[in-house]
């Protein structure tokens, strides 16, 4: 299945974060999710086969990677209060379905 | 764990019954749409999908039906039982982004009493 790390993270504003996802072996394709607390999830991004493959209404400082083996990072720079969320990681083959990991939860204080 | 919907709709059922969770989506040019049952300090886990060509689709005491005249969707679970508590999400992928992102609903919380 798709894992993600860390669980939990806490940082404070103006500091910068790496999330960490590993993907379901065999998927190409790896989506970026932020879930506030009550609230359904958001797309952030999307990578396919290591280049960007479309993006939310989420800044710059939101940016991504992909790697060959299955792995990619969510990086956020300049955290603000507002970036406190769940994070979650999404892949898929190309089947259109996506498959979830457990999510990081992100506090910026 | 984390608290997943503090404000969402909640529909409230009895062991044993049917349910039946809607959903309006709001992309004519959506072509696929999947439910997702997210329990509290996880992950949006897969329940059932449905592409724009089929009205309905069965799963294991699911089913999905889809109205593309009125752009509504809904689940129905069958038996309902104490594990099916959690929050119930629909989403939606519009076929002309070009990438397969889903745009979500704002999720209902389903509630099961023993």
């Amino acid at each position: 299945g798709v894992t993600q790390s860390p669980t939990h993270l806490i940082k404070t504003r103006g500091q910068q974060v790496t999330l960490r996802c590993s993907s379901q072996s065999g998927h190409n394709t790896v989506s970026w999710y932020q879930q506030a607390l009550g609230q359904g999830p958001q797309f952030i991004f999307q990578y396919y086969r290591e280049e960007e493959n479309g993006r939310g209404n989420f800044p710059p400082r939101f940016s991504g990677l992909q790697f060959p083996n299955d792995s990619s990072e969510l990086n956020v720079n300049a955290l603000e209060l507002d970036d406190s969320a769940l994070y979650l990681c999404a892949s898929s083959s190309n089947e259109d379905t996506q498959y979830f990991g457990p999510g990081t939860r992100l506090t910026v204080l | 764990g984390e608290s997943v919907g503090l404000h969402l709709p909640t529909l409230s059922v009895q062991e044993g019954d049917n349910s039946i969770i809607n959903c309006a989506y709001s992309n004519s040019a959506s072509d696929y749409f999947i439910w997702y049952k997210q329990e509290s300090g996880k992950g949006p886990q897969f329940i059932i999908d449905i592409r724009s060509n089929m009205d309905k689709r069965q799963g294991q005491r699911v089913t999905v039906l889809l109205n593309k005249t009125v752009k509504h969707l809904s689940l129905q679970i069958a038996a309902t039982q104490p594990g099916d508590s959690a929050v119930y999400f629909c989403a939606e992928r519009a076929m002309d982004t070009g990438r397969r992102a889903l745009t979500f609903g704002s999720g209902t919380r389903l509630q099961v009493q023993p």
